[in-house]
């Protein structure tokens, strides 16, 4: 069936470093994908969007990269803060208006 | 800072008990979902409803059923609680009354202890 995955459940990287979490995804079809990220006890939160017919989008301090070609998706987080640790999640918009999501990156910031 | 909530947050429950788990959402969202997640695991959807008297089955099968009899509230009911149904649950909604159109927006989240 249609999957999101993460190639790393855990990244740990140093306060000021950046950081760059990586999704692969598997349905070609997909238009639209997100990445969420969760704090502890809390629901997922929207951090930034792309759609399939752009390869880079930026945001405040992240950049999301997309690949169609070999259907790879990666947040990149400049000048990590300890307020980034956090589980991160890939999703892609199959069709419908659902949402796939991947399994989870750890980010841990460490001092 | 989205405008959908959840309660209970948190429900310590005793087998064999009916719950329902509520959710509500303020933003107009016709499309309202719900998720089960494992502590720091992926999200799997287990209902989802586009609008008012719809409601479909998600990716996930699951004993809980769903109703959506008003726009704004999509409450989720267990009627026999097994520990198995030991999760979270998180509700979620997206559409086109502002935002991005796909994007949704989660709810806190119901930590769910069944024992």
């Amino acid at each position: 069936g249609e999957s999101v995955g993460l190639h790393l459940p855990t990244l740990s990287v140093q306060e000021g470093d950046n950081s760059i979490i990586n999704c692969a995804y598997s349905n070609s079809a997909s238009d639209y994908f997100i990445w969420y990220k969760q704090e502890s006890g809390k629901g997922p939160q929207f951090i930034i969007d792309i759609r399939s017919n752009m390869d880079k989008r930026q945001g405040q301090r992240v950049t999301v990269l997309l690949n169609k070609t070999v259907k790879h998706l990666s947040l990149q987080i400049a000048a990590t803060q300890p307020g980034d640790s956090a589980v991160y999640f890939c999703a892609e918009n199959t069709g419908a208006q659902k949402l796939v999501f991947g399994q989870g990156t750890r980010l841990t910031i460490n001092p | 800072e989205a405008d959908i909530y959840q309660t209970p947050r948190y429900l310590v429950i005793g087998t064999g008990k009916k719950i329902t788990l509520e959710c509500s959402q303020t933003m107009g969202h016709d499309k309202m979902y719900w998720y089960q997640q494992d502590p720091g695991m992926e999200l799997h959807l287990i209902h989802y409803s586009y609008g008012v008297n719809s409601t479909e089955k998600g990716d996930l099968s699951s004993e809980s059923t769903v109703s959506r009899i008003r726009t704004e509230h999509f409450p989720l009911t267990l009627e026999s609680a097994r520990p198995s149904h030991t999760s979270q649950y998180l509700c979620a909604s997206s559409g086109l009354a502002g935002g991005r159109r796909n994007e949704q927006y989660f709810g806190p989240g119901t930590r769910l202890t069944v024992t």
